[in-house]
């Protein structure tokens, strides 16, 4: 199984709140591992992706940050939440394809 | 770079009609082609692939022919239903050499009427 768990479904938070979203993946192990955002009637942003452990690429400069503490665990983080953080945040896996979590849906207040 | 460029929508379309979702792209190399649905509030889900050029990938009744001549990977569906009411996502990827990072189109809304 290349099963992605994502949580939570839904979150409202405040402006300036911190921010951790969590996903982890079962099968295969040492995955590259993908966060995007997908905001209201727009594509997909690759935020930030990870070929291991420790190992995170940002491909936009923002104030969100992901780590990956374990194989197949990779977080996405801030410290303080801004407006423009609300959207639908997806985690994926590289398979043969690629396999997305059902996502997150961020709105911050 | 990479680039996929897909047509606008929404497409709103009745009930058992023919559906052309357009998607072109820009690559160096060969990559292997995808098309993902995304139902509302879901994530996306894989619908079909093809990793050459002249392969055809099918799945639920849709098909797309990877085309190398004219850079194109356009989804088809004879007949739509409502329940392939969703957003469609054609990417492109190389699972050999080149960049492991998907490069995905903005995406292109359909809404099938009964």
């Amino acid at each position: 199984s290349q099963t992605i768990h994502q949580w939570p479904a839904t979150l409202v938070q405040p402006v300036g709140s911190p921010l951790s979203l969590e996903c982890t993946v079962e099968g295969t192990s040492n995955p590259n591992l993908y966060w995007y955002r997908q905001a209201a009637g727009r594509g997909l942003q690759l935020l930030f992706y990870s070929v291991g452990i420790g190992q995170i690429s940002s491909e936009v400069p923002q104030n969100l940050s992901a780590s990956r503490p374990q194989d197949r665990q990779f977080i996405l983080s801030s410290k303080k939440l801004l407006l423009s953080d609300s959207g639908f945040y997806l985690c994926a896996r590289q398979d043969y394809g690629y396999t997305f979590g059902s996502g997150t849906r961020l709105t911050v207040v | 770079g990479d680039s996929v460029t897909q047509m606008e929508g929404p497409v709103t379309l009745s009930e058992e009609a023919f559906l052309t979702i357009n998607c072109t792209y820009t690559a160096t190399g060969y990559p292997s082609l995808f098309w993902y649905v995304q139902y509302p509030g879901e994530g996306l889900q894989l619908l079909l692939k093809a990793t050459k050029a002249d392969d055809k990938g099918s799945n639920k009744g849709f098909e797309a022919t990877y085309r190398k001549e004219t850079t194109s990977f356009h989804l088809e569906k004879g007949s739509v239903q409502v329940s392939d009411s969703a957003v469609y996502f054609c990417a492109l990827s190389f699972t050999s050499g080149g960049s492991y990072i998907p490069t995905f189109g903005r995406g292109t809304s359909l809404i099938v009427h009964p």
